[in-house]
């Protein structure tokens, strides 16, 4: 099956500056890239996808990019706020098939 | 319109008990999973139901058993718990178009003693 690895496992930045977190997969079959952030309790909830006939995603703060070749994928957040602070994690998917990365623990400091 | 919800939230079982997490979607979604996320592991797949009447081994399936009752629920067995099977389990659904966005229950927290 799909084997998705994510780094890194935590990351520390002030607030203002970016973050980037980086995920690869192992099947190349996979064509769709969902990021969740969850929040300490709460449930993983969707704050961006990339589909694999695309390169570059934007939303506001948040851009995704993939590179189908190296079969490895990035979430960036600028302009980081306290509020971003959670836990992220990254996914890939085949058919109904989805397995997701170990997670990164973002931590912005005020 | 509640999403995915699943219960029980919190639940203690000692250590050969069964039980049955349960799980209903009202989006009118075809796919349906059963997730558990434990500390630094992620989320890991145990089982998934690509349309109703269908059920597939994830990747962490021994211990657990799942049902698909109808297009709404999906249930998830756990016939004799032991405590590696200590987690929070996420149940949930996706439209299964292209895309495949998964929206996630509340979550469950299950101890076994």
């Amino acid at each position: 099956g799909e084997n998705v690895e994510q780094h890194p496992s935590t990351l520390s930045v002030q607030e203002g500056d970016s973050a980037v977190i980086k995920c690869t997969y192992s099947d190349s079959a996979s064509n769709y890239f969902p990021w969740y952030k969850q929040e300490l309790g709460k449930r993983p909830q969707l704050i961006i996808d990339i589909r694999s006939n695309v390169g570059e995603k934007k939303d506001q703060r948040i851009a995704v990019t993939l590179n189908k070749t190296a079969k490895h994928f990035s979430l960036h957040i600028t302009e980081t706020q306290p509020e971003d602070s959670a836990v992220y994690f990254c996914a890939a998917s085949k058919n109904n098939d989805m397995r997701f990365g170990a997670g990164t623990r973002l931590t912005v400091k005020p | 319109n509640a999403g995915v919800t699943q219960t029980p939230k919190f639940q203690v079982l000692k250590t050969g008990q069964s039980m049955t997490l349960q799980c209903a979607q009202d989006m009118n979604h075809n796919s349906m999973y059963w997730y558990r996320q434990d500390p630094g592991m992620g989320l890991r797949l145990i089982y998934y139901s690509a349309s109703e009447g269908t059920t597939d081994k994830g990747e962490v399936p021994n211990g657990y058993n799942v049902s698909r009752l109808n297009k709404r629920e999906f249930s998830l067995r756990l016939e004799s718990a032991a405590p590696s099977q200590t987690s929070v389990y996420f149940c949930a659904s996706s439209a299964q178009v292209s895309g495949n966005t998964i929206y996630f229950g509340e979550g469950s927290w299950l101890t076994v003693v």
